[in-house]
C-alpha cells in the first residue's frame, strides 16, 4: 500500500521557468510533510517542510502548498535553475510518529 | 556544525556472511534513524533509537538489527545477508523526538551482496 505517491518519475523544464512537483497522499494521520532533493550517491537534502495547520511555507525560490482536503502537496521551484537538476522526494510523518513514509521521487531536469 | 557521517560510504560482502554500519549524528541530535534505498521499493524505514532505545522499527526482517550508544551514535547489523540486501543504507538525525523537526542525512553506505 503505497502512501506517498509520486505519480510523475520525471519533469522537464527550461531555466528559469516555474517547476512545480506534485504529491498525493492517503494517510489522514499525516500531519508533517516534506521536501527532499536526492544527487547520485549523495543522501537526500532536507529542502522544506510544512505542518498540516498550514497551507503554504515558503523558503526563497521553494514554496510548498498543502491541500489537506485533497491529501496533495506540490512543491513549487521559481526560477528553476539547472542545478535544480536531481531527483526530488516528498515525504510524510505521522502525528504520532517519526517515520518518515517517502514517495517514489520525481527526477527534474532544468535545461539551460 | 559537521552533518550526519556514515561509514564505511561501500562495502562488499559475500552471501551469508554479517555487515555493520556506523552512523555519527549532528551535534546535539538525539534521535537517528534508518533507511534503505534500493531501485524497486524506493526508501523504506528500517527503525529509529532515541536515547539508546529502540522507538520505531519497520517491516524488516530480524535478521536487520541496531543500536544507539549514549553519545547518540548508532550501528545497524545485517546477519546472514542475502542478495536482495544490496541497497544504500540511509542514516538520519533530527534534533528532538516528537517536535516536528525534519531529519537530516548522511551519504549513505552502498552495500553490494555477491
Amino acid at each position: 500500500d503505497q502512501q506517498v505517491k509520486q505519480n510523475s518519475p520525471s519533469l522537464s523544464v527550461q531555466e528559469g521557468r516555474i517547476s512545480i512537483l506534485n504529491c498525493d497522499y492517503t494517510n489522514s494521520m499525516f500531519d508533517y510533510f516534506l521536501w527532499y532533493k536526492k544527487y547520485p550517491a549523495e543522501g537526500p537534502t532536507f529542502l522544506i517542510s510544512i505542518s498540516s495547520i498550514k497551507d503554504k511555507n515558503e523558503d526563497g525560490r521553494f514554496t510548498v502548498f498543502l491541500n489537506k482536503s485533497a491529501k496533495h502537496l506540490s512543491l513549487h521551484i521559481v526560477p528553476s535553475q539547472p542545478g535544480d537538476s536531481a531527483v526530488y522526494f516528498c515525504a510524510a510523518r505521522e502525528t504520532s510518529g517519526s517515520r518518515l513514509t517517502f514517495g517514489e521521487g520525481t527526477q527534474l531536469t532544468v535545461n539551460p | 556544525k559537521a552533518g550526519v557521517t556514515q561509514t564505511p560510504r561501500y562495502l562488499i560482502k559475500t552471501r551469508g556472511q554479517q555487515v555493520t554500519l556506523s552512523c555519527s549524528p549532528i551535534s546535539g541530535h538525539r534521535s537517528v534513524s534508518w533507511y534503505q534505498q534500493t531501485p524497486g521499493q524506493g526508501l523504506q524505514f528500517l527503525f529509529e533509537y532515541f536515547s539508546e532505545t529502540q522507538r520505531n522499527k519497520g517491516n524488516f526482517p530480524g535478521r536487520f538489527s541496531g543500536r544507539q550508544f549514549s553519545n547518540s551514535r548508532s550501528e545497524m547489523n545485517v546477519s546472514t545477508l542475502e542478495l536482495g540486501d544490496s541497497a544504500l543504507y540511509l542514516c538520519a538525525s533530527s534534533l528532538w523526538e516528537g517536535f516536528p523537526s525534519p531529519l537530516h542525512f548522511g551519504n549513505g553506505t552502498r552495500l553490494t551482496v555477491t
